[in-house]
């Protein structure tokens, strides 16, 4: 079965500062990756997705991640955070095949303080 | 873009009783939908799949006969929660394959409160 890691509980980050949140999945086939963002109270939110070609994929504000197929991995970045990204951010992988439904990670709650 | 909609965004009821939540895609057909739980600051847990037209697919540890999900249409799947009790308070999600853009859809959930 396919699991999805994210190592990082709770992030706590200055204003300005860099992130990046990691993300490693354990299934061995084709898989589509997955970052969602939840603000407090309100739903899912698709930052960015892989599904192919060039493993560097940029997401709305500002957000990327990389897919290094090696590693099992899709870690998070931006650059420089702002307080607005305050939110838990949840990985999420699918085979790339039919109608199967996505696995999340358990989450990464981001403080981020002025 | 696709659009699922999810109804009632949230409810009250008294354990014992029963409650339906609605999902339903708006501008495309859902031939698989799937319904997930979320606990206050926890992660995603699928319960199932449901499948237009057969028997939906339960995720271990998932009762069936309480967690009724029915997928009468390639737009609608409900998600009965059948004898309620404390414990099933829950945001629960649903979610549908769009084949677009995003790739998957989700509704706005539902947060279920039984007192």
């Amino acid at each position: 079965a396919q699991s999805v890691s994210q190592h990082n509980h709770h992030v706590i980050l200055s204003e300005a500062a860099s992130l990046e949140l990691g993300c490693n999945y354990s299934y061995g086939g084709t898989v589509n990756l997955f970052w969602y963002v939840q603000y407090p109270g309100q739903h899912l939110q698709l930052l960015l997705k892989y599904f192919s070609g060039d493993p560097l994929v940029k997401g709305i504000k500002g957000f990327e991640a990389e897919f290094i197929k090696s590693k099992f991995s899709f870690n998070l970045r931006k650059p420089s955070v702002q307080w607005s990204d305050t939110a838990e951010y949840f990985c999420a992988v699918t085979r790339n095949s039919g109608n199967t439904p996505l696995v999340f990670g358990k989450g990464t709650r981001l403080s981020v303080i002025a | 873009g696709a659009v699922v909609s999810q109804h009632p965004s949230w409810v009250i009821c008294k354990s014992g009783t029963s409650v339906k939540i609605e999902c339903r895609s708006l501008d495309f057909q859902a031939t698989t939908m799937f319904w997930y739980r979320q606990f206050p600051k926890q992660s995603l847990m699928l319960m199932a799949t449901s499948n237009e037209g057969s028997k939906a697919t339960y995720e271990q540890g998932v009762e069936k006969d309480k967690f009724l999900i029915n997928h009468a249409s390639l737009t609608l799947s409900t998600l009965t929660v059948t004898s309620a009790h404390p414990e099933d308070s829950s945001f629960y999600i649903c979610s549908a394959r769009d084949h677009g853009v995003s790739g998957y859809t989700f509704g706005s959930g539902t947060r279920l409160t039984v007192v």
